[in-house]
């Protein structure tokens, strides 16, 4: 399996600013995801993180929102930008577990508040 | 578009009873089907999955089976204890260009064990 961690855990944050989560892996992963997780809800995924090139956006998830990078195969960013309280959510990493090719391994999360 | 259901959205059952919770898919070209269980303030966590060239997987108390015809699978927990109290969520994977598979998560399942 995959050891992933998360920075920052949380943060509250002001509206109309942006933060940037860091996602990190113990070993090289093909694939990495970044996941929404509204309070009391499922997990909806935001993008897939392609190394070397640019993020997948899933339908309703723009770049200029949440810019992603994934600059080697053990590590990636997701930013929130021009945050609103709508965006006050819990976004969580996941990647394929080394020399898997289905199963996805998740990030502690991080917690963040607009206000 | 892709679309996992879960039934039901709230389970309680007695301690040392059997617990079943279904998903049914939309995808006939889905072959992967993981379970998480994910506990309040935690990441999501894997606890069981099944490919598409099985019809059932058991692992201790956890079973699930899969039905393709149907296009359902189901999460069986048998002899129930209070520390599987949590929310469980199923998943289906989807193709995505190059070979990439990403996930499609159901709505989840609060499962509460009473002792």
């Amino acid at each position: 399996s995959a050891v992933i961690s998360q920075k920052p855990s949380r943060d509250i944050c002001q509206r109309g600013t942006s933060l940037t989560i860091q996602c990190q892996v113990d070993s090289q992963v093909t694939m990495m995801f970044w996941y929404r997780q509204q309070p009391g809800q499922s997990l909806t995924l935001i993008a897939t993180a392609n190394q070397g090139s640019e993020a997948t956006y899933e339908s309703g998830f723009v770049i200029d929102k949440f810019p992603i990078s994934r600059p080697n195969l053990t590590f990636s960013t997701l930013t929130v930008s021009n945050m609103s309280p709508e965006d006050s959510s819990i976004y969580l990493c996941s990647a394929l577990g080394r020399g898997d090719t289905d199963t996805q391994y998740f990030g502690p999360g991080t917690r963040l508040t607009v206000l | 578009g892709e679309n996992v259901e879960q039934h039901p959205s709230t389970l309680s059952v007695q301690e040392g009873d059997s617990a079943v919770i279904k998903c049914t898919y939309s995808d006939s070209a889905s072959n992967y089907f993981p379970w998480y269980k994910q506990e309040l303030g935690k990441r999501p966590q894997l606890i069981i999955d099944i490919r598409s060239n099985v019809g059932e997987k058991k692992d201790q108390r956890i079973a699930v089976t899969l039905n393709k015809t149907a296009k359902h699978f189901s999460l069986h927990i048998t002899e129930t204890q209070p520390e599987d109290s949590a929310v469980y969520f199923c998943a289906a994977s989807i193709l995505q260009g190059q070979g990439a598979q990403k996930l499609v998560f159901g709505q989840g399942t609060r499962l509460t064990i009473n002792p």
